[in-house]
């Protein structure tokens, strides 16, 4: 298995621009993760979903973030309009009952200028 | 709700030396425990982890660790430590019940080892 496989790795945009983040969670993992991370807050969990279901969103900054988990093998984190507090690093886990632990991708770093 | 706290932010120690990362956890219920690896510019690599049964843990890497209920703490540790294991380490916990998958994790130690 390839693991979980974020895109872009980097990525560079203007304020007020719509950023968005891709993942493709392991193959049979039933739950999808999407969590910031920064030196000031550390791991900070934004969104989780259970069988492409959004389960907790409370972590979701703002209304400017949104999630979407349109079948079992991707799901998006849209920034729209992006700020340059949204700079960090943002990472996709996926993982299953059958098997507790997250598998992280390597993330994807956004530096919004 | 959980929380954890990880005692150390940074520790620094000698190739070869052993080494001991400290994690409290606090919760209400039984609990699931977890250890992560974060090498520079990666992601975050699962060390180990105790869902039930013994209390000492072995993982990758020739870790392992202990839970100890009585103490709430999960510390992590090496006997000897490579200049390889620089690295931050994260300490987790969830719930200990099917289905409750949200991992809470604590802030983080920067683990330096110098030659």
């Amino acid at each position: 298995d390839a693991g979980v496989i974020q895109s872009p790795r980097h990525e560079v945009t203007e304020m007020g621009q719509e950023v968005t983040l891709r993942c493709k969670p392991i193959s049979g993992h039933d739950y999808l993760f999407w969590y910031r991370q920064t030196m000031m807050r550390g791991l900070e969990l934004l969104i989780y979903f259970n069988n492409n279901v959004p389960i907790d969103d409370s972590g979701m900054p703002e209304d400017r973030f949104s999630a979407k988990m349109p079948n079992a093998s991707f799901s998006t984190l849209k920034i729209q309009p992006s700020e340059p507090r949204d700079s960090a690093v943002y990472f996709c886990a996926s993982s299953s009952d059958r098997n507790y632990g997250y598998t992280f991708g390597s993330g994807t770093r956004l530096t919004v200028v | 709700a959980q929380s954890v706290t990880q005692l150390d932010s940074q520790v620094p120690v000698f190739e070869e030396a052993p080494v001991e990362l400290r994690c409290n956890y606090s919760s209400s219920v039984s609990v699931y425990l977890f250890w992560y690896v974060q090498y520079p510019n990666q992601g975050l690599q699962l060390l180990l982890k105790y869902l039930s049964g013994s209390t000492l843990v072995k993982g990758i890497n020739g870790f392992e660790a202990e839970f100890n209920k009585s103490q709430t703490s999960f510390h992590l540790r090496k006997p000897s430590v490579h200049i390889s294991d620089t690295a931050e380490y994260f300490c987790a916990v969830s719930p200990g019940i099917q289905g409750a998958q949200k991992l809470v994790f604590g802030q983080g130690t920067r683990l330096t080892i110098n030659p």
